[in-house]
């Protein structure tokens, strides 16, 4: 089955400063992957996808990068601010065929 | 919010009693799913429902029994937990592809 690894675990930045967050997969006919936010009392929420047949996508301070090759993507905020601070899921799937395998998470801290 | 309601939020529960957790979907998915979240692990997907049948049981314990009555209402029957059974129970929908969450459920077990 599908594996994912997700790092670091935790990421201390200043406001205003970028974060970045790796995750590899291991199975090559992976082609949708999701980051999830969680805010502490929430659930996690959707906050970018990309699939397989494109390799960046972006949503105002927030970005995802794909590489098939090395099966690793990543996730990438600028500006950082304050309410970005939560834990963040990087999840791969078989769109349509499986069910999304989660990373660890990786607790991100944005001081003022 | 997601359109994905949990109930109760909150819910402290002795070894011996019985109890359920409800999740009410409004986005007309056909695919609910329970996970559990504790601390420092990965989510770990619990059951799947497609179109009211469960399609996956992840080797659950038997003392979580879900029950899936119509597509947008999904249950966890609970009933002589383990306290290493505490932690947050996460409802979710899904389109088959996109997955939304609910709030959750924090459960202890005393």
């Amino acid at each position: 089955g599908e594996n994912v690894e997700q790092h670091p675990s935790t990421l201390s930045v200043q406001e205003g400063d970028s974060a970045v967050i790796k995750c590899t997969y291991s199975d090559s006919a992976s082609n949708y992957f999701p980051w999830y936010k969680q805010e502490l009392g929430k659930g996690p929420q959707l906050i970018i996808d990309i699939r397989s047949n494109v390799g960046e996508k972006k949503d105002q301070r927030i970005a995802v990068t794909l590489n098939k090759t090395a099966k690793h993507f990543s996730l990438h905020i600028t500006e950082t601010q304050p309410e970005d601070s939560a834990v963040y899921f990087c999840a791969a799937s078989v769109s349509g065929y499986s069910t999304l395998t989660f990373g660890k998470g990786t607790m991100l801290l944005v001081s003022p | 919010e997601t359109g994905v309601t949990q109930t109760p939020r909150h819910l402290v529960m002795g070894m011996t009693n019985k109890k359920s957790l409800k999740c009410e979907q409004h986005l007309g998915h056909n695919a609910m799913y329970w996970y559990k979240q504790s601390a420092k692990k990965p989510l770990e997907l619990m059951f799947v429902y497609s179109l009211e049948e469960r399609v996956e049981n992840n080797s659950v314990p038997s003392r979580f029994s879900p029950e899936c009555p119509n597509s947008s209402h999904l249950f966890l029957h609970l009933h002589t937990l383990q306290p290493e059974d505490s932690a947050l129970y996460l409802c979710a929908s899904s389109d088959g592809e996109k997955l939304f969450f609910g709030s959750g459920t924090q459960l202890s077990v005393l």
